[in-house]
């Protein structure tokens, strides 16, 4: 069956330094990959989506790579704030009807 | 852009009660629309999608049901409620590559 795997559940940085989150998958070949983000109580919003042709997508301090052999995203926050700590998403498309499927995800905790 | 709205957002209900949640849609037409829900720490889990009116598509066999009586309407319904039922349930509506979510429900069953 299909997993999904993100990094430990918790990551806590400085403020700064760059957060590097990790979304794993089996059983799977999604041809888009999609990154959100989701505040305590709050509904996702979508940050950035790779496509399984594309290595690296950029988008300000955020920056997304995908390797399709490895089966592997990974979720960059460069020069993080502690404005960025919340829980982020990722979410795998076959692209054929939209449906998504998530990981856990990962919480960020930023310290100033 | 859309702009998707829940309610309540909130809900406390007894075991074996009816359940009805509903979301709309705005600034979009004949989206995709999903139902979801997420237990605590975890991932969403997709319950049902529906691509046009009166089109329902269940993905994980429960007592809840979902129906879309108008394009930018869908709702999850229930007759009886258990209490494995309780989570926080997100409405999302999708346009091409991309899915928006509302503010959820945070439905607790006692």
């Amino acid at each position: 069956s299909q997993k999904i795997e993100q990094n430990s559940e918790a990551l806590n940085i400085q403020e700064g330094k760059t957060a590097t989150l990790t979304c794993n998958y089996t059983n799977y070949s999604p041809a888009y990959l999609q990154w959100y983000r989701q505040d305590p109580g709050r509904g996702p919003v979508f940050l950035l989506l790779i496509r399984e042709n594309e290595k690296e997508k950029r988008k300000e301090r955020l920056k997304v790579t995908f390797d399709t052999t490895l089966k592997q995203s990974l979720f960059h926050i460069t020069a993080s704030q502690p404005a960025d700590s919340a829980t982020y998403l990722c979410a795998l498309g076959s692209g054929d009807d939209y449906k998504l499927s998530f990981g856990a995800g990962t919480t960020v905790t930023v310290r100033a | 852009s859309q702009t998707i709205h829940q309610w309540p957002a909130t809900l406390v209900q007894p075991v074996g009660s009816p359940l009805s949640l509903e979301c709309t849609v705005e600034g979009t037409s004949n989206p995709n629309l999903y139902w979801y829900r997420q237990a605590a720490g975890r991932g969403l889990q997709l319950l049902f999608y529906s691509v046009g009116i009166g089109q329902i598509s269940s993905e994980v066999p429960q007592n809840l049901s979902a129906s879309r009586p108008q394009d930018r309407q869908f709702i999850l319904s229930s007759k009886k409620l258990l209490l494995s039922d309780s989570g926080f349930y997100l409405c999302g509506a999708g346009e091409a590559d991309t899915q928006y979510f509302g503010p959820g429900t945070r439905l607790t069953v006692l």
